[in-house]
């Protein structure tokens, strides 16, 4: 089906550990973004990619990696995970960017927690 | 900075009721201004977007948005909710990172819950 894919959607790690989201599109778009969701903080953006080996930091980057080698994956990758990343994460996708910005697709996202 | 504030953190209505969600946004620039719905255990979906024009939006299932650029306000409306409005709601407005892309920025969201 044609959409976002994330996975998994349900996560429990232990602090340290490194965990990988995954996040798969299938509409070609061009602009793929990670979002983790929060009480109080709504949806805050962590990093972006306009295109395949093009990625660049949101509002919170710490902690996190993210890689784009295919237009359709956008992996993100928490490499030694922290209590305070405990969240749900959201990737989302979108045609365009710049100043017309069009409405970004999400995916169903992934409920981490991390012990 | 850019910021959007949704000062209903929760509402409870009766269907039929009239629904009016507030948000209001802080940008000097040109605005993009979105409402998005997270209906339970659902991804974001876009309810209705405002780029230039109409300031009074119409969106999916019912919904309208009226821009007050007075005001910084984008408020959502509908006028008799039903049972199914129960849901998320976020509000977001464009807002141009240093990079030079435009990304989104969310309100916290306002939480409606729709008594049958």
């Amino acid at each position: 089906d044609a959409g976002i894919t994330q996975s998994p959607r349900y996560k429990i790690t232990e602090t340290g550990r490194q965990v990988t989201l995954m996040c798969h599109q299938t509409w070609s778009h061009s602009y793929m973004f990670w979002y983790r969701q929060d009480l109080g903080h709504g949806l805050r953006l962590i990093y972006y990619s306009a295109a395949a080996d093009i990625t660049d930091k949101g509002e919170v980057p710490d902690g996190y990696v993210v890689s784009r080698s295919k237009t359709e994956n956008f992996p993100l990758t928490l490499e030694s995970a922290t209590r305070s990343q405990t969240s749900v994460y959201f990737c989302a996708s979108s045609e365009m960017g710049g100043i017309h910005n069009q409405p970004q697709h999400f995916g169903d996202g992934t409920r981490l927690s991390i012990l | 900075a850019q910021s959007v504030s949704q000062h209903n953190h929760h509402v409870i209505l009766s269907e039929a009721a009239s629904l009016e969600l507030g948000c209001n946004y802080s940008y000097g620039g040109t605005v993009n201004l979105f409402w998005y719905v997270q209906y339970p255990g659902q991804h974001l979906q876009l309810l209705l977007k405002y780029f230039s024009g109409d300031p009074l939006v119409k969106g999916i299932k019912g919904f309208e948005a009226e821009f007050i650029k007075s005001k910084f306000s984008f408020n959502l409306r509908k006028p008799s909710v039903q049972w199914s409005d129960t849901a998320e709601y976020f509000c977001a407005v464009n807002a141009l990172l240093n990079t030079g892309f435009q990304k989104l920025v969310f309100g916290t969201g306002t939480r409606l819950l729709v008594s049958p």
